[in-house]
C-alpha cells in the first residue's frame, strides 16, 4: 500500500512569490492535515481536510490556504511568501476518525530567498 | 491552551539500554495521544497510538503509557539499537478536532554502538 506522497520535494522560492503544495493521501483515508515544522516553533498544525471542507484550522495568517479535491488529494498554497515562511511542510492522512492514527509524507522543504 | 513538553531534549545511551522518554501536557480533556518518530530529512513515522480510555500500547520493544489525570505519557524504549536513534515526538489531539494534533518539541535520542 503506497503512503503519502508529497511534491514536490524542495522548493526554492523568492520574497513575494507564491507557492502550492501537493498532498496524495494513502487510498481510502478522507482527512489531509497539513503542519509546518521549523527548528524555532516545531511542529504546528495548518489545517485539516475532510471531504473537501475544512474542518479544522491553526493560527496562521490568511496566505496560507488549502483545498481537497474529490479523490481526497490536496493541495496548500502560500501566497505573497516571507522569510519566515522556510520550512519543512508535512502533510498527514488518517481515515478521519478520531481513534485513527496519522500517517505522514517525507514533506517538501520550502527555502525562502 | 494545550500545551506539550517533552524532557529531555536530548539524550545519548550506549546500546542495549533500557530507556524511557517522557512526556506531559497541560490539558487532561485529551482523545488519544500518539508516538512517533523522526529521522532526519524524513516525516514523521507513527510508533504506537494510545486511545484516552487506555493506559498502554505495546509494538515490539516499545510499550506507551498513558496517565491522564496527571497529564502524562512514557514511551519504553527496551534493549535500545543505534537504528533507534532518531527524534520521538508525542502529540495530542482531542474528539472533536480528530486531524488537529498538538505536539511536543522532541527528544533526540542517540543510541551509540
Amino acid at each position: 500500500k503506497a503512503g503519502v506522497t508529497q511534491t514536490p520535494r524542495y522548493l526554492i522560492k523568492t520574497r513575494g512569490q507564491q507557492v502550492t503544495l501537493s498532498c496524495s493521501p494513502i487510498s481510502g483515508h478522507r482527512s489531509v492535515s497539513w503542519y509546518q515544522q521549523t527548528p524555532g516553533q516545531g511542529l504546528q498544525f495548518l489545517f485539516e481536510y475532510f471531504s473537501e471542507t475544512q474542518r479544522n484550522k491553526g493560527n496562521f495568517p490568511g496566505r496560507f490556504s488549502g483545498r481537497q479535491f474529490s479523490n481526497s488529494r490536496s493541495e496548500m498554497n502560500v501566497s505573497t511568501l516571507e522569510l519566515g515562511d522556510s520550512a519543512l511542510y508535512l502533510c498527514a492522512s488518517s481515515l478521519g476518525h478520531s481513534n485513527q492514527p496519522q500517517h505522514f509524507g517525507d514533506g517538501t522543504r520550502l527555502s525562502i530567498l | 491552551k494545550q500545551e506539550v513538553t517533552q524532557i529531555p531534549a536530548a539524550l545519548s545511551v550506549p546500546e542495549g539500554e533500557n530507556l524511557v522518554l517522557n512526556c506531559s501536557f497541560t490539558d487532561s480533556a485529551i482523545y488519544n495521544l500518539q508516538w512517533f518518530r523522526q529521522d532526519p530529512g524524513k516525516g514523521l513515522t507513527s510508533l504506537l497510538l494510545i486511545q484516552s480510555s487506555q493506559r498502554e500500547q505495546t509494538s515490539g520493544r516499545l510499550n506507551a503509557s498513558l496517565d491522564k489525570s496527571s497529564g502524562r505519557s512514557t514511551l519504553y524504549i527496551a534493549a535500545s539499537q543505534p537504528g533507534d536513534s532518531a527524534t520521538y515526538l508525542c502529540a495530542v489531539s482531542r474528539g472533536n478536532q480528530g486531524g488537529k494534533l498538538i505536539f511536543g518539541q522532541g527528544t533526540e535520542l542517540s543510541v551509540k554502538p
